[in-house]
């Protein structure tokens, strides 16, 4: 099993652009969530999916967008970006078979200047 | 929500010590998780023990929930054993609404 994937590992992106992270897992996890990790801090989530064709938001979704067609693969969508979303992006993934640990990607590392 | 509160914020050992790093959460949680960030950025899971107490090799862990808090032991500790230790709890079971605490940072000296 490859586990947890991301791409881009690093992105440099302009003020205003848009860009998708992509993320996918192949552990036939039902849940998957997306985390931004600022410098010093915890990880904050962003948002979330409990199955295919369900997410909801989590704690800083503005500037966010993400959907789930598929079990395996839950993107993430810059709209506009902006210098306040420069951060290290990790992708996560839970539950199978009553099994509830996460398991993370590598990271994006995203500035935006 | 949740607030999770972790210390010692850092912590620096000579190798082959012990240490403990603690979490506390602030209420009732159904689902907490150990995780390493090594030096490279990659987050690894440690434990999932919302109870109880589990151990695996040097490391081992004990929540007590009824009291809100839980305890990771690290013993004869190595430099690769360097990096930060989260907590991160979740009211649900299904723990796909993590929140995490700011981590304890842990430099082990040769």
């Amino acid at each position: 099993n490859a586990g947890v994937t991301q791409t881009p590992k690093f992105q440099v992106l302009k003020t205003g652009q848009s860009m998708t992270l992509q993320c996918a897992q192949d552990m036939n996890h039902e849940y998957m969530s997306w985390y931004r990790q600022d410098p010093g801090m915890g990880l904050r989530l962003i948002h979330y999916s409990v199955g295919a064709g369900i997410t909801d938001q989590g704690e800083v979704p503005n500037g966010y967008n993400v959907s789930r067609s598929t079990t395996e693969d839950f993107p993430l969508r810059l709209l506009s970006a902006a210098p306040s979303q420069t951060s290290v992006y990790f992708c996560a993934s839970s539950y199978s078979d009553g099994f509830y640990e996460q398991y993370f990607g590598p990271g994006t590392r995203l500035t935006v200047t | 929500g949740i607030q999770v509160e972790q210390s010692p914020p850092d912590l620096i050992l000579q190798e082959g010590a012990n240490s403990t790093l603690r979490c506390n959460f602030s209420d009732s949680v159904n689902n907490l998780q150990w995780f390493h960030q090594n030096p490279w950025g990659q987050l690894i899971n440690l434990f999932y023990i919302p109870s109880g107490t589990k151990q695996n090799g040097r490391l081992s862990a004990t929540t007590v929930a009824t009291e809100r808090y839980s305890l990771l032991y690290i013993s004869s500790s190595q430099t690769t054993d360097s990096g930060v230790y989260f907590c991160a709890t979740d009211k649900e079971t299904s723990g796909s609404r993590l929140t995490f605490g700011e981590g304890t940072q842990l430099t082990v000296n040769p």
